[in-house]
């Protein structure tokens, strides 16, 4: 079936340093979505894309939807230790389901 | 508003028994989607429901049903409990379907001995 590689699987930086996380489809996604889940926490929704190449700005937070509509990436700017947690993309193309990624779990050292 | 409302948030069962999990969706959410997160699976997709229709299932055994009423409230079922259904249990519901974005419940922690 469909799916959705999330690169890295988990991430270490010094607090200040920049993260990114990469997400892969062999196939054209219609849509995707990213969440944050906090350790011991929910996924919580953090934005959608669904235009080629669209850029979208959340304070520290920079998401893209590749132009071929086959990945996406979210970059944090200067990271600090409340941007611990596992982000996951999420494939919206089939009919009533999302697709996550396995997520990339990101530590912060302070 | 309040959030997506899940219970119990924790459960222990025996192998072999049946448990059920409860999900009250944002007021006026009418699309419900479940998941199962382990550690080595990640999330993965149970099923969808809107206006009590259930529209997708993801690839689970037929162990695990649910459905939806009226008010849009869902819940799980889960029969013949294995080990391996250990697992957290994620609600999640949107205005009309998934691409209007999730609003996650806080999850069931169920527990098979």
């Amino acid at each position: 079936g469909q799916q959705v590689m999330q690169i890295p699987q988990y991430q270490h930086v010094q607090e200040g340093e920049d993260f990114t996380t990469y997400c892969n489809s062999s196939t054209t996604l219609s849509n995707i979505q990213w969440y944050k889940q906090r350790p011991g926490g929910h996924p919580v929704f953090l934005i959608q894309l669904v235009k080629s190449g669209e850029v979208k700005k959340q304070k520290r937070l920079t998401f893209q939807f590749g132009e071929a509509k086959k990945n996406s990436s979210l970059h944090i700017t200067a990271t600090q230790t409340t941007d611990v947690g596992t982000y996951f993309c999420a494939d919206g193309t089939s009919y009533g389901k999302l697709t996550f990624g396995q997520g990339t779990i990101l530590t912060v050292h302070p | 508003k309040a959030g997506v409302t899940q219970t119990p948030r924790y459960l222990i069962k025996t192998r072999g028994q049946q448990v059920t999990l409860s999900c009250s969706p944002i007021s006026g959410h009418r699309s419900v989607s479940w998941y199962q997160q382990t550690p080595g699976q990640g999330l993965q997709f149970l099923f969808e429901y809107f206006s009590e229709t259930q529209r997708n299932k993801g690839n689970f055994p037929g162990r695990f049903s649910g459905r939806q009423f009226s008010n849009s409230r869902s819940e799980m079922n889960v029969s013949t409990l294995e080990l391996g259904d250990s697992a957290l249990y994620l609600c999640a519901s949107s205005l009309t379907g998934p691409r209007d974005g999730y609003t996650f419940g806080s999850g069931t922690r169920l527990t098979v001995v």
